[in-house]
């Protein structure tokens, strides 16, 4: 079956403008979560979704950054007025219920804010 | 502060040269480390789970063990295609569940034919 899409799969930003990315989860996977990956760091947690519950936004850097899950499924990360520390790699990832241990990742998406 | 440190950063191998990739971790109480392989361009593909010192789990020339301080992925007689970066993760706290995995930076694997 399908895996988890994210689009764009590159996206290069002038500094000071919004960017909007999407994450397509896997069909009937309840949890999904954001991670931002820079060079030579590790995979660093931002936001995670879970049903109908609060998300978990303990990860989010800053309060340019936001995120939203439309019902249940497709969710988009959004990061105003960004940075060129923000550069990075954007993963998004989605697991069952009863083994979010097991997270597929999508492809990414490779920001660059010039 | 939750914490994983993966070496060495890069491994070089000949093919059938097998080694171990090493993940060393500080958690406060242990609910599990996971092993993950990224390819260039790619996100990372789950490859174990492991809960508990002294478990094992095996995939091909993979094999994954876990002691109370660290967890090494022994790769036997590796090939061309088992080159990539292999990651490491544990739940981060005590009372977050699982949905928040703390990542190594990996280790770089090669293998040259």
């Amino acid at each position: 079956g399908a895996g988890v899409s994210q689009s764009p799969s590159n996206k290069v930003t002038e500094k000071g403008k919004d960017v909007e990315l999407r994450c397509d989860p896997i069909s009937g996977h309840t949890a999904l979560y954001w991670y931002r990956q820079s060079l030579g760091q590790g995979l660093e947690f931002l936001i995670y979704f879970q049903g109908n519950s609060a998300p978990d936004k303990s990860g989010l850097p800053s309060d340019r950054f936001s995120a939203e899950r439309t019902g249940g499924s497709v969710s988009t990360l959004t990061i105003q007025r960004t940075q060129q520390e923000d550069s990075a790699v954007y993963l998004c990832a989605s697991s069952p219920m009863g083994s979010s241990y097991e997270q597929y990742f999508g492809p990414g998406t490779r920001l660059t804010v010039t | 502060e939750d914490q994983v440190t993966q070496s060495p950063e890069a491994l070089r191998l000949q093919e059938g040269e097998s080694s171990s990739l090493n993940c060393s971790y500080t958690v406060s109480g242990l609910r599990g480390l996971f092993w993950y392989r990224q390819d260039p361009g790619k996100g990372p593909e789950f490859l174990f789970t492991l809960y508990s010192a002294g478990e094992e789990k095996e995939k091909e020339r993979l094999k994954a063990t876990l002691t109370k301080k660290e967890s090494f992925l022994h790769i036997t007689a590796p090939k061309p295609e088992d080159s990539a970066t292999y990651l490491c993760a544990v739940p981060a706290g005590m009372n977050t569940g699982f949905q928040k995995l703390v990542f190594g930076t990996g280790t770089r694997l090669l293998v040259s034919p």
